[in-house]
């Protein structure tokens, strides 16, 4: 059964900071791997989309990395700002095409 | 190009009625996803839609189900309502089914 952690649970820091986000999950064969983030009562907004095949994606100050062998994909983001405050959640597709969700993390940036 | 739409946005209802929800997923996109977001458990897979054929369900019990209508228009309907399926249900649609997903705003179900 697939499952996904992401760490930290929150993350609190002051703006213009550089910050990583980590996802890890234990079986590597998937199909991609999306972040997304959340605001509060609001749906998931998608930010990016690694394919398996691929190492890495970039949009704007995002950059997320994939190491399907070890499990892992990182979410860069240069630069924060106090609009960037969301949940930010993690979620990979495995065979069966559905997509698993780690808990999320908690981003706070202060002005 | 509009974006996934769910109807109705809110709703509240009492133990043991049902409830059906509604999700139009972008246009041209033919596969349609829901999912379950409660505090307690995160974000859950309910079932998977394509070309009106369910091909994926989750853990969830028999009262929970759904359909697809020919333009990809998908219902979940959730009966005999319990206290515990208070939560934000979400509506994913992407073009093919191992594409990018796409969601909704949600519909926020409360149950009294």
């Amino acid at each position: 059964k697939q499952e996904v952690t992401q760490i930290p649970a929150a993350l609190s820091v002051p703006e213009g900071e550089n910050l990583v986000l980590n996802c890890s999950f234990t079986d590597s064969a998937i199909y991609n791997l999306q972040w997304f983030r959340q605001d509060p009562g609001k749906g998931l907004t998608s930010l990016l989309l690694i394919q398996s095949s691929q190492r890495e994606q970039t949009s704007g100050r995002l950059n997320a990395s994939l190491d399907k062998s070890s499990g892992r994909s990182t979410l860069y983001i240069a630069a924060s700002q106090p609009g960037d405050s969301a949940t930010y959640l993690c979620a990979v597709k495995t065979s069966g095409s559905r997509l698993t969700f780690g808990e999320g993390t908690q981003l706070t940036v202060n002005p | 190009k509009a974006g996934v739409t769910q109807t109705p946005r809110y709703l509240i209802k009492t133990r043991g009625q049902q409830v059906t929800l509604s999700c139009s997923p972008i246009s041209g996109h033919r596969s349609v996803s829901w999912y379950q977001q409660t505090p307690g458990q995160g974000l859950q897979f309910l079932f998977e839609y394509f070309s009106e054929t369910q091909r994926n369900k989750g853990n969830f019990p028999g009262r929970f189900s759904g359909r697809q209508f020919s333009n990809s228009r998908s219902e979940m309907n959730v009966s005999t309502l319990e206290l515990g399926d208070s939560a934000l249900y979400l509506c994913a649609s992407s073009l093919e089914v191992y594409n990018e997903q796409f969601f909704g705003p949600g519909t926020r179900l409360t149950v009294l």
